[in-house]
């Protein structure tokens, strides 16, 4: 199946502070999430992106897909911003399943 | 909107034994995904049901099935359990298949084998 790499596997921050997490993909993908799972499991929908750029307040991400990269943007982060952020992939090819990345790791603090 | 519901929340068995969860898809939503987390795998694709028929499966043995119903609603069932079960069970739903569709997660199962 496909590969989905994310860097940096953590990553500790200032409150206040931008960061940028990436998601590597080996094969071409017909869906693309990403989501940040809070500290109860819960996995939350931040952007639905196969392809472009979007934002949403602090949070904006871009997918370029030719290059099989999605990048996800967190500027002035807050405490709350912690937690694990995955993104998920649908492999174009084998069409069967999502592939998970590992995650990344984030810790804001005050 | 509600979203997407999973019960119970936690549920505590032992080796052996069989359990049964159950996922609420957003109303008009027509396709549920099962996926089991576990700190040493991650997150694992188990299944996609799709208008009663399953899609799509993942490598897990046959000792974890499912099945939907006609209001979309999904269970799970694992038989036989070990300890290695234990894991937290996401459901998520979406309009159409999840292959071209956004997923929306439940906030998920623990289950506990003992």
């Amino acid at each position: 199946g496909i590969q989905v790499e994310q860097s940096p596997p953590d990553l500790i921050l200032q409150e206040g502070a931008n960061s940028t997490l990436r998601c590597n993909f080996s094969d071409s993908v017909n869906n693309l999430q990403w989501f940040h799972q809070n500290p109860w499991g819960q996995l939350i929908n931040l952007f639905y992106i196969p392809s472009g750029t979007k934002q949403n307040g602090r949070l904006s991400a871009t997918t370029v897909a030719t290059e099989r990269y999605s990048l996800l943007y967190i500027s002035s982060s807050q405490t709350t911003d912690s937690g694990v952020y995955f993104c998920a992939v649908w492999d174009s090819n084998t069409g069967n399943q999502f592939y998970f990345g590992t995650g990344t790791s984030l810790t804001v603090i005050p | 909107k509600a979203g997407v519901t999973q019960t119970p929340r936690y549920l505590i068995k032992t080796r052996g034994q069989q359990v049964t969860l159950s996922c609420s898809p957003i109303s008009g939503h027509r396709s549920v995904s099962w996926y089991q987390q576990t700190p040493g795998q991650g997150l694992q694709f188990l299944f996609e049901y799709f208008s009663e028929t399953q899609r799509n499966k993942g490598n897990f043995p046959g000792r974890f099935s499912g099945r939907q119903f006609s209001n979309s609603r999904s269970e799970m069932n694992v038989s036989t359990l070990e300890l290695g079960d234990s894991a937290l069970y996401l459901c998520a739903s979406s309009r159409l298949t999840s292959r071209f569709n956004e997923q929306f997660f439940g906030p998920g199962t623990r289950l506990t084998v003992l």
